[in-house]
């Protein structure tokens, strides 16, 4: 079976660019989440959907920061515009339903210069 | 809200000596879940085990022991036996029930654990 992919591994990018990330899900994942995680630190949680609708969203930092789930499988996370601190790893995960075990992604390494 | 509080920022210990590390975690709720992941040097994320908060008991698989004890809120981790393999950083988690299912993780700082051959 085939894991939770992401793309693209690596960006660089200048502040005040914008950004846009990839996410593929398992297959049949209701579940899908974007997590950051800064170097050193433990993954924080920006955004879950279920299906094509939003469950949480209350960390995503939503004057910069946006996402979307179209048609319930893919989802883009985009940045608009980036800073110097969006620099960190995005990881994306999916699960079957709420209750069930998260499945993590490769993730998206950014830079902001 | 909740919190995971892993205390052991770094640990080394040379190959086939056991391991211990800590996992602290604060809830209100009654439902929840807590989990490890491992992460090696690639930065994959990758899932070792989930417990409910109803099922206190200790689980082992192979080399790897969890000890989950809700009377002082920790869920340890114990490698037996280490390997240089092992080395990664490693994250306990925790998940609570909301209206329709678990929410997110909320993960602790994690503990990089480093096994010298």
């Amino acid at each position: 079976e085939a894991g939770v992919a992401q793309s693209p591994r690596y960006k660089i990018i200048e502040k005040r660019q914008s950004v846009a990330f990839w996410c593929n899900p398992i297959s049949g994942h209701a579940t899908l989440y974007w997590y950051q995680q800064i170097l050193g630190q433990g993954p924080k949680l920006l955004i879950q959907f279920q299906n094509n609708g939003v469950v949480d969203d209350s960390q995503l930092p939503k004057d910069r920061f946006s996402a979307e789930r179209l048609k319930g499988v893919d989802s883009t996370l985009k940045i608009q515009p980036a800073k110097l601190e969006d620099s960190a790893v995005y990881l994306c995960a999916s699960s079957l339903g709420r209750w069930e075990t998260q499945y993590f992604g490769p993730g998206t390494r950014l830079l902001v210069l | 809200a909740q919190k995971v509080t892993q205390a052991q920022t770094e640990i080394s210990v040379v190959e086939k000596e056991d391991v211990t590390l800590d996992c602290v975690y604060e809830t209100r709720d009654t439902t929840y879940y807590l989990f490890w992941y491992k992460q090696p040097p690639s930065g994959e994320l990758v899932f070792l085990i989930r417990r409910n908060s109803f099922d206190e008991q200790n689980e082992i698989s192979g080399r790897y022991s969890w000890n989950f004890q809700k009377s002082t809120s920790s869920f340890n981790f114990t490698i037996t036996a280490s390997q240089v393999v092992d080395s990664a950083v490693y994250f306990c988690a925790l998940s609570v029930g909301s209206g329709g299912g678990a929410d997110g993780l909320t993960f602790g700082k994690g503990t990089h654990l480093i096994i010298q051959p």
